[in-house]
């Protein structure tokens, strides 16, 4: 079964300090996107990014956030200078963005980032 | 942006017994999706539904699509152990593009 594999499983870093979150998507999907997910809440949309550009922003994807697809296969979230409220578990998901399955994510397990 | 209410926040149930939990919303979607999820994974896509009336299992699982396209709902008939975790709703509108967005989440907590 394909998976979408992150890096790392966990970070503790301290405020302010730029962070860089790795995605490895399905090797055949076209779509890319970034969700978080605070402590207890819901899963929240962060960005989507197809052809090498963002198709999407949410509002909490401000100017301390990029994407990036530095090559073929990594897919990265950059934020620049951590707050302690980024602290959250940071998903990356993929999907083919064609045909009946369009919209159907596969996500990866997550990247817990803690901000002291 | 737009919410997805779901309902209830949390079930505790004897193992065998049959679970029913809903999304609804203000907003029209066209795509509602149920995901699983244990701690410390990500979602896992349990059902997709992608027209209005549609109803659709997945071994023990059934989710149907609201025909007002402003709800859904996932039961879960003779509940196991492992049947343990969150269960999300998810939604995509016709004027969201790719974007999902997720009901708060039911805890399935199921005793032996």
């Amino acid at each position: 079964e394909p998976e979408v594999t992150q890096t790392p499983s966990h970070q503790v870093t301290q405020m302010g300090q730029e962070v860089i979150l790795r995605c490895v998507p399905i090797s055949n999907h076209l779509y890319f996107y970034w969700y978080r997910q605070i402590l207890g809440q819901k899963v929240e949309f962060l960005v989507s990014f197809y052809n090498n550009e963002i198709s999407e922003k949410s509002e909490i994807f401000d100017d301390q956030f990029s994407v990036e697809r530095p090559d073929g296969s990594n897919f990265t979230l950059k934020i620049r200078s951590t707050k302690l409220e980024d602290s959250a578990m940071y998903f990356c998901a993929s999907t083919t963005g064609q045909g009946v399955g369009a919209n159907v994510l596969t996500f990866g397990a997550g990247s817990r980032l803690t901000v002291l | 942006g737009q919410q997805l209410n779901q309902s209830p926040q949390s079930m505790f149930i004897q193992e065998g017994e049959d679970v029913s939990m809903n999304c609804t919303s203000s907003s029209i979607f066209n795509t509602w999706l149920w995901y699983k999820q244990e701690p410390g994974e990500g979602p896992v896509l349990l059902i997709a539904l992608y027209k209005a009336g549609e109803l659709t299992s997945n071994g023990r699982l059934t989710a149907q699509f609201g025909i007002t396209r402003k709800d859904s709902f996932l039961n879960i008939s003779a509940s196991i152990p492992s049947d343990v975790g969150i269960y999300f709703c998810a939604g995509r509108q016709e004027t969201s593009g790719s974007r999902l967005t997720f009901g708060e989440g039911t805890q399935l907590t199921v005793n032996p």
